[in-house]
């Protein structure tokens, strides 16, 4: 069955910070990948996606996420995080007919 | 930027009762979702809705659940006799044609007392 693997729960970085966010999948044919991000108290957004071409995708607010194939992974990546970045984080594959199956989420707090 | 509107935002509900959970997906959007969040769980895929029927669902979307497009607007999710369990956090996305990422709505908390 299809799944999805957020490693990091809970995560607490300083502002200016490298962040990096784990996400692994299981699932043998093509996927769609996304991250959305979940501010406080606002709708799921879409961060980013990749359907195919370039692995290495770039998001809205400085994020970029790289797929290898390989690792069945799609990290989510930023070099320096900020206080407005506080949010969860989400991991979601998309199957052929593109429901989309999430992962548990990350809860990123940036503290000042 | 258009977005996915729900309401209500919060729906308490006895249990046994039905419960009819709206949506009004973005106008272009072809493409129709219902999920959900049982508090400190992940989102779950419910149901996905095309061409005026539904395309896929989970196991999650048992005969207690339908959805209809009653018109060219909304987008509904009816739960005929809920259940404790379906406490939860339903949010609702549309997307377009071709490769194109769903747009989420906020969420309307259904609380089952």
């Amino acid at each position: 069955a299809q799944s999805v693997s957020q490693h990091n729960h809970h995560v607490i970085l300083s502002e200016a910070a490298s962040l990096e966010l784990g996400c692994n999948y299981s699932y043998g044919g093509t996927v769609n990948l996304f991250w959305y991000v979940q501010y406080p108290g606002q709708h799921l957004q879409l961060l980013l996606k990749y359907f195919s071409g370039d692995p290495l995708v770039k998001g809205i607010k400085g994020f970029e996420a790289e797929f290898i194939k390989s690792k069945f992974s799609f990290n989510l990546r930023k070099p320096s995080v900020q206080w407005s970045d506080t949010a969860e984080y989400f991991c979601a594959v998309a199957n052929s007919g593109y429901a989309l199956n999430f992962g548990k989420g990350t809860s990123l707090l940036v503290t000042p | 930027e258009p977005e996915v509107t729900q309401t209500p935002s919060h729906q308490v509900t006895q249990m046994g009762q039905e419960v009819i959970l709206r949506c009004v997906p973005i106008s272009n959007h072809l493409y129709f979702y219902w999920y959900r969040q049982i508090l400190g769980q992940k989102v779950e895929f419910l149901v996905s809705f095309y061409n005026n029927e539904i395309s896929e669902k989970s196991e999650i979307f048992d005969d207690q659940f339908s959805v209809e497009r009653p018109d060219g607007s909304n987008f509904t999710l009816k739960i005929r006799s809920t259940k404790l369990e379906d406490s939860a956090m339903y949010f609702c996305a549309s997307r377009d044609d071709g490769y194109q990422p769903q747009h989420f709505g906020d969420g309307t908390r259904l609380s089952i007392l």
